[in-house]
């Protein structure tokens, strides 16, 4: 069966320092991958994602994914992160399957806290 | 546009009591989702609609029902409620497909089964 796995379930770190979340997951064929950011007391809100093309891709806030297909990885990264980006961050991938019709499969989560 | 938009916020249930959890989306989408989530265990998808009409099981579908009322709502029953139901309750949409579309979350619901 297909899984998701992200490395780390709490991460502590300072203001200016650069952050990298890693998530992994098991399967051989065509992916979707996701990252998505829930604030506290938020709901959940796409991050960035890759379909297909540069695998190196941008989303909002400065953050920023690479899809290294030969490692089953799709690592998070922003150089700087900021006291507003404290908050839990999950993976999440969808395996194109016709069993699974791209259902999308998430990551236990990693919860990040930002001090000043 | 108000998105997703999920009733009630909160919830506090006995065991043994049924409850339906309602999800709407202005945003015309086809697919419907829901999921629970858990300390730990990150989000797991309960049921899903591929489009109205259309209801399938996800991950963990004991213990909940759904409907599709029509394009826009999506509802989430559970019969019996049990203490192992207490969770975060999110619905999602997106235009089609799981996988080939960004999904939208409504602000969850919390309930507690004691």
């Amino acid at each position: 069966a297909q899984s998701v796995s992200q490395h780390n379930h709490h991460v502590i770190l300072s203001e200016a320092a650069s952050l990298e979340l890693g998530c992994n997951y098991s399967y051989g064929g065509t992916v979707n991958l996701f990252w998505y950011v829930q604030y506290p007391g938020q709901h959940l809100q796409l991050l960035l994602k890759y379909f297909s093309g540069d695998p190196l891709v941008k989303g909002i806030k400065g953050f920023e994914a690479e899809f290294i297909k030969s490692k089953f990885s799709f690592n998070l990264r922003k150089p700087s992160v900021q006291w507003s980006d404290t908050a839990e961050y999950f993976c999440a991938v969808s395996f194109m399957t016709t069993d699974s019709w791209g259902k999308l499969q998430f990551g236990a989560g990693t919860q990040v806290v930002v001090t000043p | 546009n108000a998105g997703v938009t999920q009733t009630p916020k909160f919830q506090v249930l006995k065991t043994g009591q049924s409850m339906t959890l309602q999800c709407a989306q202005d945003m015309n989408h086809n697919s419907m989702y829901w999921y629970r989530q858990d300390p730990g265990m990150g989000l797991r998808l309960i049921y899903y609609s591929a489009s109205e009409g259309t209801t399938d099981k996800g991950e963990v579908p004991n213990g909940y029902n759904v409907s599709r009322l029509n394009k826009r709502e999506f509802s989430l029953r559970l019969e019996s409620a049990a203490p192992s139901q207490t969770s975060v309750y999110f619905c999602a949409s997106n235009r089609a497909g799981g996988g080939a579309y960004e999904q939208y979350f409504g602000p969850g619901t919390r309930l507690t089964v004691t």
